[in-house]
Formats: C-alpha cells, structure tokens, sequence
C-alpha cells in the first residue's frame, strides 16, 4: 500500500532534549516536505527536499534541522525544542510536475 | 503576509452544491492553486489544482478568476461526509507551497 508513515504518532517531551521524528514513504517520490500545524494558522511549510541530499528551507525553518540522504526518508531534527515548538507535524511527499502531496497521519509534540 | 485568505466557515446542506472562496490577489503568474481538505486531524488529502482554467475531476470543480485573484472550489453535491476544514493553497517557485488557514465545511442533513 502507497503511503507515508510518520514515527512516533505522539510524543511529550522536555525543553532541550534532542529529538527526531521519522518520516519514510514508500513511493518513490522524489519531493518531500515538513509541516507544522496551530490552531488557526493553517500548515505552515519548515522545510523541503527536492531529491538526495537536496533540501531547503520553507516558511518557519527556525529551530528545525532536517537530512535526506535516502530518497525514502526524510527526518525532522529538533536540536533543543521549546515549548514554542509544540505543535501537529505532517510529513508529505510527491513527485513530479503536478506536485500532488500524500500527507502522513501526524505527530502530535508536546514540549514541557 | 498571507498568501491566500479563506473564510472560516461555511455551512451547506446536503445534496446541495458548496461553493468554498478563496483569495489570492497577490499571486504570480506561475504560482499554482491547490485545494486539500483535512477531516478531524488526518493528513490533508489532495482535491483539486489549477493555474489558469476551470478544471473538474471527480471530486469537484475549480473556478479560477481571469485576473487570477481569487477562485472557487465546487462540490457538486455536498455529502454530509465532505464535512471537513477545506485548504485553499498557493504554489509559489514550484516547491514552497503556502497554505490558508481554511474554511470549515458544515454540510448538513
């Protein structure tokens, strides 16, 4: 089955400590993206990666760190979360022209 | 600034067609819209995208201004299962893609 599968689903966390949260798909799509999403905010893009080993920065980087040295995965890196980071984070992948998105399931972050 | 502006909510009956608005006055002559749709807080699912033409699939249609400024998507006859936040979105430089922050959908019985 086509899909994007994010880990963990849900995850509470202290201020500072280093964390990953996992993305993979198994479509072999070349574009993949983070997101995070807040209440009335809509999702917000942190960052893009093209292909391998290509990535760039969307609209809220800040805090955020991310790495996609196989074409399958794509980890979001948070170096020392904030509370500030708390939040609903979609993972999505695509390819080609139309650029159509298939969205993973959430990871719900808290960060105390 | 925000690339696209959305009412907050909408209610339509069912059976009948939701007509969802959406501004874009700033966007550029390449940049894409896109519409998704999110149910509880499942990933986003894919509806409908354009650049200049009213395009129809399946699931709906896209009208598309000819000054490009604003659009409406079109659910042809609303089920009480298309309840649901439906994201009106701009493609800008082929990657960057900027969400609104969306309509709440009601369709009622």
């Amino acid at each position: 089955e086509a899909q994007v599968t994010q880990n963990p689903r849900y995850l509470i966390t202290v201020t500072g400590k280093k964390l990953t949260v996992t993305c993979s798909q198994n479509m072999n799509h070349e574009y993949m993206s983070w997101y995070r999403q807040d209440p009335g905010l809509g999702l917000r893009q942190i960052y893009y990666s093209m292909n391998v080993e290509v990535t760039d920065k969307g609209d809220v980087p800040e805090g955020y760190k991310v790495s996609r040295k196989e074409k399958r995965n794509f980890p979001l890196i948070l170096e020392s979360p904030s509370p500030n980071q708390t939040s609903l984070y979609f993972c999505a992948s695509s390819w080609g022209d139309r650029n159509i998105q298939y969205f993973g399931a959430g990871t719900r972050l808290s960060v105390l | 600034d925000a690339k696209t502006t959305q009412p907050p909510s909408m209610d339509c009956a069912e059976g009948r067609a939701a007509n969802l608005p959406c501004n874009h006055s700033t966007i550029s002559g390449n940049e894409y819209v896109y519409w998704y749709r999110q149910i509880h807080s499942q990933g986003p699912q894919y509806i409908i995208h354009g650049l200049k033409n009213n395009e129809t699939n399946e699931m709906a249609s896209l009208i598309i201004t000819e000054d490009r400024k604003s659009s409406t998507l079109i659910l042809p006859h609303a089920t009480l299962r298309d309840t649901a936040v439906y994201y009106c979105i701009v493609r800008a430089n082929f990657n960057k893609f900027y969400f609104g922050s969306g309509t709440k959908l009601n369709v009622k019985p």
